[in-house]
């Protein structure tokens, strides 16, 4: 039973245009849902995060919201640039980030030149 | 950054043979985590520590063991490994609430 998912396994998006990675879950005890990004042959590098309480949450051309009513989450990315290209991780977490994180499956993100 | 690395960074073995994958902090954080990451899977947790001898099982535990006898070092042991076991295995800290850190990666081929 998959708890968090990206049923996004691949986004292809042209340089300056906007990315949007969508993330859904089924555990209504999830409380706090962070975005990850990795590189190939690197460790996955903590990229934003938001609690329940919030429903966006703004860090550069980073932007997550979230919609408990429909459990989803999306990550936009405005405007994309190359170096954006890697993999994205949706992350969720009970008791205000306190519990194991559970992870999405990911969406690999190309932004072509 | 949490100053995390994991050792070694690439390793052949072949089935049965016992494998042990270490990662060291520096951060002295609380929490540690093994994850692998299989194509098609995402990032499935493997063992996590709470605190130095306190430990326990994550969802895809079966096969491994773990152990944490510092703060700073969780070693993740294959007893006798299998070609399933075939991964790139990541380690994580964390300090509290959030965000975790993880490490390089170690990438496992059991042949």
């Amino acid at each position: 039973d998959q708890q968090v998912k990206q049923n996004s396994p691949s986004l292809s998006v042209q340089e300056g245009r906007i990315s949007i990675l969508n993330c859904d879950y089924t555990n209504s005890m999830f409380d706090y849902f962070l975005w990850y990004k990795k590189y190939p042959a690197e460790g996955p590098t903590f990229l934003i995060s938001i609690s329940s309480i919030k429903d966006k949450n703004e860090d550069g051309r980073f932007t997550v919201f979230l919609n408990k009513s429909a459990k989803h989450l999306s990550l936009h990315i405005v405007p994309s640039q190359p170096g954006d290209s890697a993999v994205y991780f949706c992350a969720a977490s009970a008791q205000g980030g306190s519990e194991k994180l559970v992870f999405g499956k990911g969406t690999k993100l190309t932004v072509n030149p | 950054d949490a100053g995390i690395t994991q050792s070694p960074r690439h390793k052949v073995t072949e089935t049965g043979t016992p494998v042990t994958l270490r990662c060291h902090q520096t951060e002295n954080h609380r929490y540690m985590y093994w994850y692998r990451q299989d194509p098609g899977h995402g990032l499935r947790l493997i063992h996590y520590s709470y605190g130095v001898k306190d430990t326990d099982k994550g969802e895809v535990s079966d096969g491994y063991s773990v152990s944490r006898s510092k703060t700073e070092d969780f070693l993740l042991t294959l007893e006798s490994a299998t070609s399933s076991q075939t991964s790139v295995y990541f380690c994580a800290t964390q300090q509290g609430l959030g965000e975790q850190y993880f490490g390089p990666g170690t990438r496992l081929t059991v042949t």
